[in-house]
């Protein structure tokens, strides 16, 4: 069954230091993988996604990440974080049958 | 993609009643989604509604809590039945389209 991990439940960070949001997952075939961002009181925002090709995804407000097959991983990162980056950030993979499995979160304080 | 348009954007409820949420997409979809966000945890995929069919339901949740509507490809409601302080959570409807995964900005449901 596929299921997706966050490990880490809360960040902190300065902002203008890079941020790392890791993101595991399992899944039987080939996973379709997504990042949202959750700000509060807001709905979710995509900010990018790998189907397949370059294993480096790039989304909007500068965040990228990594699929790496070998670790199941799909990290996020940013190279400078900005205060308006606060928020709370979901990893999903897609199933074969359309639906999305969210991992539980991980909420991102940027301190100044 | 896909503009999604949920209302309300936020209810107090009586327990014992009964809410309906509404989702409007701008663009005729196939299949869309309802999820629930409990306090601090995340999504979790209540059923898939498509047109014309009965919307398919996830384990945990059953048709006579969350009664769901899809008359046309661009409209779906969903029902909070009969409610107590369990079911205060955030509710979206999501639409799949194309590549991509869509929103709305969903409805905050506090009961008392």
């Amino acid at each position: 069954a596929q299921s997706v991990t966050q490990p880490d439940i809360h960040i902190t960070v300065s902002e203008g230091a890079s941020l790392e949001l890791r993101c595991n997952y399992s899944y039987g075939a080939t996973p379709y993988l997504f990042w949202y961002v959750q700000s509060p009181g807001q709905g979710l925002q995509l900010l990018l996604k790998y189907f397949s090709g370059d294993t480096l995804v790039q989304g909007i407000k500068g965040f990228e990440a990594e699929f790496k097959r070998s670790q199941s991983s799909f990290n996020l990162r940013k190279p400078s974080v900005h205060w308006s980056d606060a928020a709370e950030y979901f990893c999903a993979v897609q199933s074969g049958a359309n639906n999305l499995f969210f991992g539980t979160g991980t909420r991102l304080t940027v301190i100044p | 993609s896909a503009v999604i348009s949920q209302k309300p954007s936020r209810d107090i409820c009586q327990r014992g009643t009964s809410l309906t949420i509404q989702c409007q997409v701008d663009s005729q979809v196939t299949m869309m989604f309802w999820y629930r966000q409990q306090p601090g945890q995340s999504l979790t995929l209540i059923a898939t509604a498509n047109q014309g069919s009965e919307a398919t339901y996830e384990s945990g949740f059953v048709i006579d809590k969350f009664p769901i509507s899809r008359p046309n490809l661009t409209f779906s409601t969903l029902t909070v039945s009969n409610m107590s302080p369990e079911d205060s959570s955030i509710y979206l409807c999501s639409v799949v389209q194309g590549a991509g995964y869509t929103f709305g900005s969903g409805t905050r449901l506090t009961v008392v």
